[in-house]
């Protein structure tokens, strides 16, 4: 069956410029959360979720980014003026409610340059 | 949430039993104790999760200690492919998992 899907698998962007990072969570499943790992870092939560409502943003690190997410489906994370320490592999996940087992996608390899 | 504390880094051989430690001493009544492996280049992976009783699935066992102050995840015969980052988590039910830095298995032929 279809996992967590997301695009592009890698981006390399310029210093300044803005993107666009997608995710498509398994079908039915309405806990959708953002993580992010630097390289041979740990995962960092981003942001959570729940249908289209986000309770939990605590863990977006500046104001460049945001995330949104329509229908109850598809996220977009998007940053804003890209700096080089935003380089890292954003991971998005969902889960069929909140409190059950996340799902993993393989993540897009962002490269600011 | 609960803090763990993971071994770095562990080997096992090929075809043995693969024992990943985790303690967590300060962890609460409500809070469940979950694992996740990350294979090179991929996604975190979920194996498998407890409360208080033991807990086996296709993949691997979950054994909790009575007092819930440590559990240790057995993978029963490791394979070459099992060699991966493993994370335990403590979590309320609802809660946001915070990944820690995990075990570096290597399982060696």
């Amino acid at each position: 069956g279809a996992g967590v899907s997301q695009s592009p698998s890698n981006k390399v962007t310029e210093k300044g410029k803005d993107v666009e990072l997608r995710c498509d969570p398994i079908s039915g499943h309405t806990a959708l959360y953002w993580y992010r790992q630097s390289l041979g870092q740990g995962l960092e939560f981003l942001i959570y979720f729940q249908g289209n409502s986000a309770p939990d943003k605590s863990g977006l690190p500046s104001d460049r980014f945001s995330a949104e997410r329509t229908g109850g489906s598809v996220s977009t994370l998007t940053i804003q003026r890209t700096q080089q320490e935003d380089s890292a592999v954003y991971l998005c996940a969902s889960s069929l409610a909140n409190g059950t087992p996340l799902h993993f996608g393989n993540g897009t390899r962002l490269t600011v340059t | 949430d609960a803090k763990t504390t993971q071994p770095p880094s562990m080997d096992c051989a090929e075809g043995r039993a693969a024992n990943l430690p985790c303690n967590h001493s300060t962890i609460s009544g409500n809070e469940y104790v979950y694992w996740y492996r990350q294979i090179h280049s991929q996604g975190p992976q979920y194996i498998i999760h407890g409360l208080k009783n033991n807990e086996t699935n296709e993949m691997a066992s979950l054994i909790i200690t009575e007092d819930r102050k440590s559990s240790t995840l057995i993978l029963p015969h490791a394979t070459l492919r099992d060699t991966a980052v493993y994370y335990c988590i403590v979590i309320n039910q609802g809660g946001k998992l915070i990944f820690g830095q995990g075990t570096e298995l290597s399982v060696k032929p």
